[in-house]
């Protein structure tokens, strides 16, 4: 099976501020990788696909890169409704995985 | 538009099983798979399994084989979870998750609003 290892496991940052997240792979899953944001009592929302796709109607101060084993979600500058927990989710190979997650707080 | 909407909440003894729906509408039911996923109270997602609404075919995790059955009603357009033995450890929210290409390798977009499972003596 594929681990998906994030990091960090939270994060504090303020309003403007540049922020990324980190999932490594066990091995390598091509670019099939999507990124998610969920807020309390929410089901996620994807934010990319194929690693770094920007879903329609995300902002686009989100962006995500990477292939193979190391992705990245970088938030350019952050906004009040940003403050949430990010989960990325490998699917090149049956188990799909998540990451454990990173909470994004403000400072 | 895309719906898929779940069934409600479901208190269970341990031991039991229960079966979750998550009815589809909006799109044609056989073209895209469905994921489902869980998250235990203040926990991270984890990934449960899929299945192809056309052909019925399932993926599961070894961590669920033999406990968890995911079945379709191509005529209602509904996605089934069934989670037998169940434990504490299982009490959670149980999401639908359909993904929006064909083939099905793609991470799901449109989402169930969630189910709260819990299992309790």
């Amino acid at each position: 099976d594929i681990q998906m290892t994030q990091s960090p496991s939270s994060l504090s940052a303020s309003v403007g501020d540049r922020v990324t997240i980190t999932c490594r792979a066990s091995q390598g899953i091509r670019n099939d990788l999507g990124w998610y944001q969920q807020k309390p009592g929410k089901a996620p929302k994807r934010l990319i696909y194929a690693a770094s796709s920007l879903q329609s109607g995300v902002p686009s101060r989100f962006s995500g890169s990477g292939s193979g084993t190391e992705f990245t979600l970088t938030i350019s500058s952050l906004q009040p409704e940003d403050f949430a927990t990010y989960y990325c989710l490998q699917h090149n190979t049956y188990p799909c995985s998540f990451g454990q997650g990173t909470k994004l707080e403000i400072k | 538009q895309v719906q898929l909407v779940q069934s409600g909440a479901e208190v269970k003894k341990p031991g039991a099983s229960v079966k979750v729906s998550c009815k589809a509408s909006g799109y044609t039911f056989t073209s895209y798979f469905m994921h489902w996923v869980r998250q235990a109270p203040g926990q991270g997602l984890e990934w449960m399994g899929i299945i192809n609404p056309s052909a019925g075919s399932t993926s599961y995790p070894q961590k669920f084989q033999g406990r968890v059955t995911m079945t379709r009603d191509t005529s209602t357009s509904t996605v089934y979870m069934e989670l037998s033995s169940l434990r504490s450890e299982d009490t959670a929210v149980y999401y639908c998750a359909r993904v929006d290409c064909s083939g099905g390798n793609c991470p799901p977009d449109y989402w169930g609003q969630g189910t709260l499972v819990t299992v309790s003596s």
